[in-house]
């Protein structure tokens, strides 16, 4: 069974303070990890699709990495429109049109 | 419109009631999604239809009753529910129903069963 675990829970920083968020995975067969960033009340905001163990994706503050085991969301010197929850997800490792799996999010606040 | 739109955005509603939720993509895609997301629980799938068939129920009871009557639109139909399926009713869609790309997240309803 699919399985995404992240951690921590909830994350507090001050603004300019960098962090790591850690997404862990266990899957038959890796067909990607996606990052989504979630504000209250809100859908899911699509972030990052990363496919292959090595890869790395930018996109302003925000650095995705991926190893055959985990993923990691790196946040440099976050600013407070940087606080959401962060999700990540695999595919159903059944293939075709499956859903994802998601982990339960990371809830990140960034103080002024 | 843009992205993935849902309606209505709030529902409160009655044990007995009898409502539907609506979404729309304009994005193109060939794959819709139903997503349930309680509180302190992961996003869960409920349903997916690729190319306007269902391909997966993920053993969701049957007071739940999604149609997809083309590529763009998906419902959910309710009734009869409980107080625990309170929750946000998240749409998504994606590109290619044969291949795993990311999917587009509607604003979802937030439901209330009173």
């Amino acid at each position: 069974e699919d399985q995404v675990t992240q951690s921590p829970e909830a994350l507090r920083l001050q603004e300019g303070e960098s962090s790591s968020l850690n997404c862990s995975y266990t899957v038959s067969v890796l067909r990607g990890l996606f990052w989504y960033r979630q504000d209250p009340g809100k859908g899911p905001e699509f972030l990052f699709t990363l496919y292959s163990a090595g890869e790395e994706k930018e996109k302003e503050r925000l650095k995705a990495t991926l190893t055959k085991k985990e993923s990691f969301l790196h946040i440099t010197a976050p600013k407070p429109e940087d606080s959401a929850t962060y999700l990540c997800a695999v595919p159903y490792s059944g293939g075709g049109a499956d859903g994802l799996t998601f982990g339960k999010g990371t809830h990140l606040i960034i103080q002024p | 419109e843009t992205g993935v739109t849902q309606t209505p955005r709030h529902l409160v509603m009655g044990m007995t009631n009898k409502k539907s939720l609506k979404c729309e993509q304009h994005l193109g895609h060939n794959a819709m999604y139903w997503y349930k997301q309680s509180a302190k629980k992961p996003l869960e799938l409920m349903f997916v239809y690729s190319l306007e068939e269902r391909v997966e129920n993920n053993s969701v009871p049957s007071r739940f009753s999604p149609e997809c009557p083309n590529s763009s639109h998906l419902f959910l139909h309710l009734h009869t529910l409980q107080p625990e399926d309170s929750a946000l009713y998240l749409c998504a869609s994606s590109q290619d129903p044969l291949a795993p790309n990311e999917q587009f997240f509607g604003p979802g309803t937030r439901l209330t069963v009173l």
